[in-house]
């Protein structure tokens, strides 16, 4: 995987419900896996940056796993509420890429009332 | 403190025209970058400024795009005889030293539409 993947790119879930989805970025030479929330007309947050094999964050309802050597991370959001409404962008930073942050297109989750 | 700031939030312009959009960055942050997102497409990396080093350019699209750093503190990103597919949300991230664990820092983003 030369580039960062991101799946599903659109999700619906009703209120009260979890879900997950995930990002798979190149696994050689990993430096670091960022997380970004992005609501509409916000700018960008981080979430998570997390760098370990086997790495797990939590923030309140959501947390985020890493698995380095084969080049995925989960993200999971229990019971989710209105405001989770967002597009969820991952990004991956690599050595042969001279350390630049590059993103993935992200997940457009809908969170139905 | 301040966030970054990037401005203006919307620029509508005509085809061939020259713009320049600016990024103040968080006080004190010396790694700054510049990425857009096209409709339907992902964060894409144009330029990344660390410090005093040279910047990496690798990602801009053309030889229209340019962009400057001046002090280590303001950028500013010039595209020049824009084109219809210019039309994107330009948006500006800081970081305090560029360090793989840090999280970026992101402005509020530039609507550019091209006519």
């Amino acid at each position: 995987i030369l580039n960062v993947e991101q799946s599903p790119q659109s999700l619906h879930v009703q209120e009260g419900d979890s879900t997950n989805f995930t990002c798979s970025f190149p696994s050689s030479n990993f430096y670091a896996l960022h997380w970004y929330r992005w609501e509409t007309a916000k700018s960008p947050e981080a979430l998570f940056v997390m760098t370990l094999n086997g790495d797990e964050k939590k923030k309140g309802r959501i947390s985020a796993t890493l698995n380095t050597k084969e080049g995925y991370s989960y993200l999971y959001i229990k019971g989710s509420q209105p405001e989770d409404s967002a597009t969820y962008l991952c990004a991956s930073q690599v050595l042969n890429r001279d350390d630049k942050i590059i993103f993935g297109k992200g997940t457009r989750l809908h969170i139905l009332p | 403190g301040a966030g970054v700031s990037q401005s203006p939030s919307n620029k509508v312009t005509e085809k061939g025209k020259d713009v320049e959009l600016r990024c103040d960055p968080i006080s004190g942050h010396t790694a700054l970058y510049w990425y857009r997102q096209s409709l339907g497409q992902g964060l894409e990396f144009l330029i990344y400024f660390q410090g005093n080093s040279a910047p990496d350019k690798s990602g801009l699209p053309s030889d229209r795009f340019s962009a400057e750093r001046t002090g280590g503190s303001v950028s500013t990103l010039t595209i020049q005889r824009t084109q219809q597919e210019d039309s994107a949300v330009y948006l500006c991230a800081s970081s305090p030293t560029g360090q793989i664990y840090e999280k970026l820092f992101f402005g509020s983003g530039t609507q550019l539409s091209v006519l």
